[in-house]
């Protein structure tokens, strides 16, 4: 089983920052990538899906990238607010399949 | 519409006893997962089903049992509870695509 990894581990920020985090995965045999936010106290919710090398998504204030070459990810927030603190995780499957691994996520906290 | 859901959604175990965790979804989705919420790392994947009569292994099966008849329902068995099986337990599912995980609410569960 491969390792997904994401940094940094935890993240305060005041609000109207602009923050960013990484994902980092195995560049061989890609497939796709994952973006979930995950409030306390609820399931993970789907932020983005990453298939193409140099594809970028945009959500409102949050946007991704990803290059698959070199194995990362990163999620971008423009603005950081209150209700953006969450866990943010990504989830990679390997080797072409659908078993799909999580990394273990970056705690975001926003300061009002 | 429903979409995955999980019961039930608390349970305390005594070690040594069983229980099933139950999981449906109504969305004709072809795959289900099994993951656990470990604190500071993220989600685990147990089990993972493409399909009805195919299950398979993921990150950390050990002490669990999973069968999958229909496409609907995916239960989670653990057979002698032990108290490193205390967690919160998602189950999710997806199309056969690159699409993203619908998760259910979770299941707490703690062996004591």
């Amino acid at each position: 089983i491969l390792n997904v990894e994401q940094s940094p581990q935890s993240l305060h920020v005041q609000e109207g920052d602009s923050t960013n985090f990484t994902c980092s995965f195995p560049s061989s045999n890609f497939y796709a990538l994952h973006w979930y936010r995950w409030e306390t106290a609820k399931s993970p919710e789907a932020l983005f899906v990453m298939t193409l090398n140099g594809d970028e998504k945009k959500k409102g204030r949050i946007s991704a990238t990803l290059n698959t070459k070199e194995g990362y990810s990163y999620l971008y927030i423009k603005g950081s607010q209150p209700e953006d603190s969450a866990t943010y995780l990504c989830a990679f499957p390997p080797g072409g399949t659908y078993k799909y691994i999580f990394g273990t996520g970056t705690r975001l906290k926003v300061l009002a | 519409n429903a979409g995955v859901t999980q019961t039930p959604k608390f349970r305390i175990l005594k070690i040594g006893q069983s229980m099933t965790l139950q999981c449906a979804q109504d969305m004709n989705h072809n795959y289900m997962y099994w993951y656990r919420q470990d604190p500071g790392m993220g989600l685990k994947l147990i089990y993972y089903s493409v399909g009805a009569g195919i299950t398979d292994k993921g990150e950390v099966p050990n002490g669990y049992n999973v069968s999958r008849s229909t496409t609907e329902d995916f239960p989670l068995r653990l057979e002698l509870a032990a108290p490193s099986q205390t967690s919160v337990y998602f189950c999710a599912s997806s199309p056969p695509d690159n699409s993203p995980l619908h998760f259910g609410n979770g299941t707490r569960l703690t062996v004591t």
